[in-house]
């Protein structure tokens, strides 16, 4: 079956420091992949997605590329503001019919001024 | 603006009762879903509808229930049959099957008395 592997957390940082968040998957198929980024008390919303191999996604600064021969999806960000703190979740859905979305387990990001 | 409304925020259960946790949208999406999330763990599915009127289990259905009578309204039943509630309940829809992006209302939180 499908799955996610995300970088264990909590990842803390000094703002204006560069960010990664490690995210490797495996899938049968050619999945798109995603980025979700849920705040305090709030659900999730899309940061970015890519569809196909060698796309990079991008928003708000953030930015992460489809890796198909290292199945990776690593999110980066080259300056971090107090206001990113947030978990992470990297997630993938195969396309074709139903298919559900896996999501890995959320790296929490902790940016201390 | 287009969203999801999830109600309420909090909510709290007796021993064996049944509580109904209610999820709106108005994005006219097709599908919409039920997620648990847990402290430190990622999100698990448990029920999914593509259409109104249809719906299928996810991965952890046991004790749950749902119905679709309407495109915009997907409501989860925790019953008494499910031993640990205690959870952030998130409802998302899409617009339809695959690799489309998910959207997800602000969760609610449900405790046991």
């Amino acid at each position: 079956g499908n799955s996610v592997t995300q970088m264990e957390g909590p990842v803390t940082l000094s703002e204006e420091a560069f960010l990664t968040i490690n995210c490797t998957y495996t899938a049968t198929g050619y999945p798109s992949l995603f980025w979700y980024v849920q705040y305090p008390g709030e659900g999730l919303q899309l940061l970015l997605k890519a569809t196909k191999a060698d796309d990079k996604g991008s928003n708000k600064g953030f930015e992460a590329t489809y890796r198909k021969e290292t199945t990776s999806f690593h999110l980066e960000k080259g300056s971090v503001q107090v206001s990113d703190s947030a978990v992470y979740f990297c997630a993938l859905s195969e396309s074709g019919g139903y298919q559900k979305v896996t999501f890995g387990t959320g790296t929490k990001l902790q940016v201390i001024p | 603006d287009g969203g999801i409304t999830q109600s309420p925020k909090y909510l709290f259960r007796k021993e064996g009762q049944n509580v109904t946790l209610s999820c709106e949208q108005n994005l006219n999406h097709d599908a919409m879903y039920w997620y648990r999330q847990d402290p430190g763990q990622g999100l698990r599915l448990i029920y999914y509808s593509q259409i109104v009127n249809d719906f299928q289990k996810g991965d952890i259905a046991e004790g749950y229930s749902v119905s679709r009578e309407k495109k915009e309204s997907f409501p989860l039943t925790v019953t008494s049959a499910q031993k640990n509630p205690t959870a952030f309940y998130l409802c998302a829809s899409s617009i339809g099957q695959g690799s489309q992006p998910q959207h997800f209302g602000d969760g609610t939180r449900l405790s046991i008395l």
